[in-house]
């Protein structure tokens, strides 16, 4: 079964608005926790914010905030204020327990329009 | 100022000739990663190391090896490069299993 689900392929989004990336997610372990970056055209996997299973608040760090409902096993990715570039490969991850491996999604691609 | 260094960026390597990808780190964490990408999908795990122990993923083809001499630096070596193994090679390094920091990836194209 798929650990991380991100059902959008691709997104367009007009600069300087907002947009949501999903993320689902499913495990059985209590303690997790749920990541999202960011891979831009060079390459580089860019680590973007971290939600733990027992926070008790949405993770914040600056544009970006993560809709964490844990009832519905969803980390909603949101960038606030889109620019240019931030056009990249958007990937959900999750780490269950102790494990050190992380199970990613297919990723979303964004792309800003100006 | 930076942490994950991948050398080289670009590697072309031959049919079966070995070739060795480097990745250092100066952020001193005690996990290093390498993964697999291939075009359009998500990064795939072969293998791990906490410390010194040696991590494989069930699925890493044997022809993939690592050696991390020492905390810094880690190696990934492929002894038969097939055209199937053509892609971007991530190492990635974290402080226990929290986030994981990803250097530039080094493109691999055998011919």
């Amino acid at each position: 079964a798929q650990k991380i689900t991100q059902t959008q392929p691709g997104m367009f989004v007009q600069e300087k608005e907002a947009v949501t990336l999903d993320c689902t997610y499913d495990t059985s372990d209590p303690s997790y926790g749920l990541f999202w970056y960011k891979q831009p055209s060079s390459g580089e996997m860019i680590f973007l914010i971290y939600q733990g299973s027992y926070d008790q608040q949405n993770a914040t760090e600056g544009r970006y905030s993560l809709n964490f409902q844990k009832a519905r096993k969803s980390a909603n990715l949101v960038i606030s204020a889109s620019q240019l570039g931030d056009s990249a490969m958007y990937f959900c991850a999750m780490r269950e327990g102790n494990d050190y491996k992380l199970s990613f999604g297919a990723g979303t691609t964004v792309t800003v329009r100006a | 100022d930076a942490m994950v260094i991948q050398n080289p960026r670009y590697q072309v390597t031959q049919f079966g000739k070995p070739v060795t990808l480097s990745c250092s780190q100066t952020l001193n964490h005690n996990v290093m990663y390498w993964y697999q990408q291939k075009s359009s999908q998500a990064p795939k795990l072969l293998f791990h190391y906490y410390d010194k122990d040696f991590n494989n993923e069930a699925d890493t083809p044997d022809n993939f090896q690592s050696r991390r001499p020492n905390t810094s630096f880690c190696f990934l070596d492929i002894r038969s490069p097939g055209l199937g193994d053509a892609a971007m090679y991530l190492c990635a390094t974290s402080q226990g299993p929290y986030e994981q920091y990803f250097g530039p990836g080094t493109r691999l194209t055998v011919t």
